[in-house]
């Protein structure tokens, strides 16, 4: 069964908006990956949030980490057309222990 | 290779027939893992090899499937007597040893087509 679980499936605005994605997990973690996909393509790991760690910066993506609700959120800030792709949550119950990843969001970006 | 490396990218068989599918993980890489990914749908995890341990399987859907890791670097994926449900996308990622951070490095995948 998949511990993650994406919110919204799909999202679609348009470019310069920022584009917020959600995810819930079920059990203690270690930490939270989240991951994108083009069309047709392998996954691309954007950042990784320990269980300790509340808050997480990479360029225009920010992660929160809430571990008392399960929850993640990623934002992307000033979206672009070239941000088109599925986005993933995958968690880790334990350093080195499989990855599993949660349905994905789909962010639409319009020009 | 600079990156994962999986074969073939594209593959169509009868229903019945059995399918290999192999993955070469970058090199160094300890862990690697298989996963499937089924039209528009997330990741489902598949089996897991962490260094010369025994690998985590608990994700194989059934005994028709298997994956062997040779040497600790390429693994092949075995699908005996395909069923249409086969047909997915299978991605194989590799990840350094546990000092690193986790992440995983994916390939492109491999798209079998079960007619």
């Amino acid at each position: 069964s998949q511990q993650g679980e994406e919110d919204p499936q799909a999202l679609s605005i348009q470019e310069g908006e920022n584009a917020t994605m959600n995810c819930s997990y079920k059990t203690s973690i270690n930490n939270l990956q989240w991951y994108r996909q083009n069309s047709g393509r392998g996954l691309v790991h954007l950042i990784l949030i320990r269980s300790n760690e509340r808050e997480k910066h990479s360029g225009r993506l920010r992660v929160t980490l809430d571990t008392s609700k399960k929850s993640s959120s990623l934002l992307i800030t000033a979206s672009r057309a070239a941000d088109t792709a599925s986005y993933f949550c995958a968690t880790a119950m334990e350093y080195g222990n499989k990855l599993v990843f949660g349905a994905g969001t789909i962010l639409r970006v319009k020009s | 290779g600079a990156g994962v490396s999986q074969s073939p990218s594209n593959k169509v068989t009868e229903k019945g027939k059995d399918v290999e599918l192999r993955c070469d993980p970058i090199s160094g890489h300890t862990a690697l893992y298989w996963y499937r990914q089924s039209l528009g749908q997330g990741l489902e995890f598949l089996i897991y090899f962490q260094g010369n341990s025994a690998p985590d399987k608990s994700g194989l859907p059934s005994d028709r499937f298997s994956a062997e890791r040779t040497g600790g670097s390429v693994s092949t994926l075995t699908i005996q007597r395909t069923q249409q449900e086969d047909s997915a996308v299978y991605l194989c990622a590799s990840s350094p040893p546990y000092k690193n951070t986790g992440e995983l490095f994916f390939g492109e995948g491999s798209r079998l087509t079960v007619l």
